[in-house]
């Protein structure tokens, strides 16, 4: 099993869309979760922390749900540019500040 | 504002070559990682470095080297590179919870 699992998409969704992307990870000790965008052939950026209130910034909305670990991001409104792929990350609690990282999903919004 | 750069974008070598591919930050951030990224794999990390001098092995480790005798730079190298070394590597550098990745490094081995 990955220690971290992501549906492979690709979602493909009209403009305007709000789209969800979910997550589940194996190590119930891991201490941070973040999403990360990757552009095609790019690098990886970070999107947004996400944090066990859940957080929200502007469009785009990230809940932890660390009892049934599991890790969605909701983008409301889609806009072309939003086309990418969205990588679940977590950090394992091995002190390493290492990432692990899901293999990613892939978001195309259409016109 | 360099940030993190990697050196070169692409490299063409053939099985059982040596060769290095090169990273650098301008921000003086302690910890570093080399990560390589297949289809279906992800992002997986191949070394870490938490500080000049101090190194250590990450998932996928075999056939990598890596030294770090200076903050800002992270050298990698394939001792004698095979096929599946094929990739795209990209170098890192975090600071707090966020890491910053460099532009990546296509590595094709034939």
């Amino acid at each position: 099993r990955k220690e971290v699992e992501q549906d492979p998409g690709p979602f493909n969704v009209p403009e305007g869309a709000t789209v969800a992307f979910n997550c589940t990870y194996s190590n119930s000790a891991s201490q941070s979760f973040f999403w990360y965008r990757q552009d095609c052939r790019k690098e990886p950026k970070l999107l947004m922390s996400v944090y066990s209130s859940g957080n929200e910034d502007g469009r785009f909305t990230a809940q932890l749900n660390r009892a049934s670990q599991y890790i969605s991001l909701l983008i409301r409104d889609s806009k072309l540019s939003d086309s990418a792929t969205y990588l679940c990350v977590v950090e394992p609690d091995t002190g390493r500040r290492a990432l692990t990282f899901g293999s990613g999903t892939r978001l195309q919004v259409q016109p | 504002d360099a940030g993190i750069t990697q050196s070169p974008r692409y490299k063409i070598t053939e099985t059982g070559r040596q060769v290095t591919l090169m990273c650098h930050q301008t921000w003086s951030h302690s910890y570093m990682f080399w990560y390589r990224q297949d289809l279906g794999h992800g992002l997986r990390l191949i070394y870490y470095s938490a500080a000049a001098d101090i190194t250590d092995k990450g998932e996928v480790p075999d056939g990598y080297v890596v030294s770090r005798s200076k903050t800002e730079n992270f050298p990698l190298t394939l001792e004698s590179a095979t096929r599946s070394q094929t990739s795209v590597y990209f170098c890192a550098s975090q600071r707090e919870d966020t890491q910053y990745f460099g532009p990546g490094t296509r590595l094709t081995v034939l």
